[in-house]
């Protein structure tokens, strides 16, 4: 079945600081990948977004890279803020874009302090 | 953007009482709306669709009977926790697509939280 691994929270960051959350995924044939992040006392919301491989999905100073070779999709931000703390999910939606069904991740709680 | 509501955002209830969630989308038509549940420090958790008009699809392992999904409108679906117990106690959160959106790419409400004494 498909499943989605990202790395173990919680991370903290000085304000400034280089952000990378590894995410890696299993999944049969190309799946969409997505960055989802809560924002505290909100929904989920999407970040970015990459529908096949080699497609670099980047909204807000984050960036992630369709690889297919590694199964991963990594997010990273160069300069963090304040403002990006929050908890962050790396999902998948299956091949087929009629399925509309999304695996998620454990989700990673970001704290960036001033 | 589009908005997805939920209501309660939190909820307390007794062993053996029954609980409504609602999920409202507030300013668009959701023909389908999706209830995750989620654990602490584990992923949400997809537990049934909840189609306009019809039946609810739920997913393996979920007890259709224990948790009741009705989708009466296009801006609403409500979810009913029955006989609730401590073991139901967790994070709920509905989401919605709005037609036209692309693929994977949902509107999610802000989550209720249950707890079962």
């Amino acid at each position: 079945g498909n499943s989605v691994t990202q790395m173990e929270g919680p991370v903290t960051l000085s304000e400034e600081a280089f952000l990378t959350i590894n995410c890696t995924y299993t999944a049969t044939g190309y799946p969409s990948l997505f960055w989802y992040v809560q924002y505290p006392g909100e929904g989920l919301q999407l970040l970015l977004k990459a529908t096949k491989a080699d497609d670099k999905g980047s909204n807000k100073g984050f960036e992630a890279t369709y690889r297919k070779e590694t199964t991963s999709f990594h997010l990273e931000k160069g300069s963090v803020q304040v403002s990006d703390s929050a908890v962050y999910f790396c999902a998948l939606s299956p091949l087929g874009g009629s399925n509309y069904k999304l695996t998620f991740g454990k989700g990673t709680l970001l704290t960036v302090n001033p | 953007g589009a908005v997805v509501s939920q209501h309660p955002s939190r909820v307390i209830c007794k062993s053996g009482t029954s609980v409504k969630i609602e999920c409202r989308s507030l300013d668009f038509q959701a023909t389908t709306m999706f209830w995750y549940r989620q654990f602490p420090k584990k992923s949400l958790m997809l537990m049934a669709t909840s189609n306009e008009g019809s039946k609810a699809t739920y997913e393996q392992g979920v007890e259709k009977d224990k948790f009741l999904i009705n989708h009466a409108s296009l801006t609403l679906s409500t979810l009913t926790v029955t006989s609730a117990h401590p073991e139901d106690s967790s994070f709920y959160i509905c989401s919605a697509r709005e037609p036209g959106q692309g693929i994977g790419e949902l509107f999610f409400g802000e989550g209720s939280r249950l707890t079962v004494l």
